[in-house]
């Protein structure tokens, strides 16, 4: 059972522009929603994040936009910038289940100068 | 302040034999967590391990285990390998396994195995 589904699965979007990855999730229980970026021969490392008490958390480029009702939350990032080109991926995990994320899919982003 | 180192990088076993990953979290952190990523599975949660005790497991057959040591150190051990145990193993660490801290859960950058 896939718990957080990941939209698109590849994104190519021109220096400047903005680009938009989905995730939608199904389990009500989730109270934590992370952002990885991961890049080649490395681990994910955490963007962003937000919590279901708030609709829209910003840092710099970085935007999660969070709809508890349709229990979906998405990142944009404006202004896209060649070195945003790595993988993206969604999480989501639970106060009662520690540190455990269940991950989307994974988006592969490739900014184009 | 150095981040979650794994060892080794790379690796490569044959069929049958087993394997054994190393993982040192940051200096404090006191909870590990082992993902599998693959390309065709994602990743996928493994086990996490919080003062030497098992807290959480995933959906993987028991030839998959670890431990935590006393000084937080991890190792995940993987018996009678199978091709489809080729994969990025990945190491995340954080201070606690609460929910305040999981802004600070950070991951190595893993030991790449493949197996023939």
């Amino acid at each position: 059972q896939q718990q957080v589904k990941q939209s698109p699965q590849s994104l190519i979007v021109q220096k400047g522009g903005i680009s938009i990855i989905n995730c939608a999730y199904e389990n009500t229980a989730f109270d934590y929603f992370p952002w990885y970026q991961q890049f080649p021969g490395k681990g994910p490392a955490l963007l962003i994040a937000i919590r279901p008490d708030v609709s829209e958390k910003k840092e710099g480029r970085f935007t999660i936009s969070f709809n508890k009702s349709a229990k979906q939350f998405s990142l944009h990032i404006m202004d896209s910038q060649p070195g945003d080109s790595a993988t993206y991926f969604c999480a989501a995990s639970k106060t009662a289940a520690g540190n455990k994320l269940t991950f989307g899919g994974g988006t592969r982003v490739l900014v184009k100068p | 302040k150095a981040g979650v180192t794994q060892t080794p990088r790379y690796l490569i076993k044959t069929r049958g034999q087993q394997v054994t990953l190393s993982c040192s979290p940051i200096s404090g952190h006191r909870s590990v967590s082992w993902y599998q990523q693959t390309p065709g599975q994602g990743l996928q949660f493994l086990f996490e391990y919080f003062s030497e005790t098992q807290r959480n497991k995933g959906n993987f057959p028991g030839r998959f285990s670890g431990r935590q040591f006393s000084n937080s150190r991890s190792e995940m051990n993987v018996s009678t390998l199978e091709l489809g145990d080729s994969a990025l193993y990945l190491c995340a660490s954080s201070l606690t396994t609460t929910s305040r801290d999981r802004d600070g859960y950070t991951f190595g950058s893993g030991t790449r195995l493949t197996v023939v």
